[in-house]
């Protein structure tokens, strides 16, 4: 089986940066996913980490430790259009393709 | 414009009338998956396919099936509906391009079972 743990909720300002943890623990690994879901619509793909290290696409940035199993989503320069559910979601064994998410982390982003 | 289309966005019924929620891509994806959203339990996989005449089971199978006649569709059936299935459902194609991947969510149906 798999667990997955992320914090229910964080809040920051407007402009600051902000970092979203993700812990997991599986028996086998195949990919760590980030998706961002506004209320009431679907989620929206940010990332995808398969290796160890950091991968930066504008504003956001996803970090995978596999040893640890650990991961985060740093998001820069905040907007106030950034509040919203952050859903980690991994993904268990070579050749399985079912990804199990955790419960999201509801960021709001204030002024 | 690359799209996941699903059909209906919204849906009341009644227990034990059959019903189909119809999913759609135009990016010749090969892997296709059904999610249902409830608060409190998150996002669980339903069914997922990897590719035409190829399905399996997620996490959350029962109740209902699916089909995979054709790449670009991914039907998900309701034989017969019950309360306990009414939930936001997302459809979700992906391109598995070597270690990285792009997963792509339909704008969701809720369904109400009454």
């Amino acid at each position: 089986g798999q667990n997955i743990d992320q914090p229910t909720e964080m809040t920051a300002t407007e402009g600051a940066i902000v970092q979203i943890n993700c812990t997991y623990q599986t028996s086998g690994f195949n990919g760590l996913f980030w998706y961002q879901q506004h209320a009431g619509e679907a989620p929206t793909f940010l990332s995808y980490n398969v290796l160890d290290g950091l991968e930066e696409k504008g504003r956001f940035s996803s970090f995978l430790s596999r040893s640890k199993g650990y991961s985060y989503l740093l998001l820069k320069e905040l907007q106030m259009k950034d509040s919203a559910s952050y859903l980690c979601a991994v993904r268990d064994r070579g050749g399985s393709y079912i990804p199990t998410f955790g419960r999201g982390t509801s960021l709001i982003v204030h002024p | 414009e690359a799209q996941v289309t699903q059909n209906p966005r919204y849906l009341i019924t009644v227990t034990g009338k059959k019903l189909t929620v119809t999913c759609s891509q135009n990016m010749n994806h090969e892997y296709m998956s059904w999610y249902r959203q409830d608060p409190g339990l998150g996002l669980r996989q339903i069914y997922y396919s990897m590719n035409v005449e190829v399905t399996d089971k997620g996490d959350v199978p029962e109740g209902y099936k699916v089909s995979r006649k054709e790449k670009r569709n991914f039907p998900l059936i309701l034989e017969s509906p019950s309360p306990n299935q009414t939930s936001l459902y997302f459809c979700a194609s992906s391109l598995l391009d070597g270690p990285q991947e792009t997963q792509y969510f339909g704008p969701g149906t809720r369904l109400l079972v009454l």
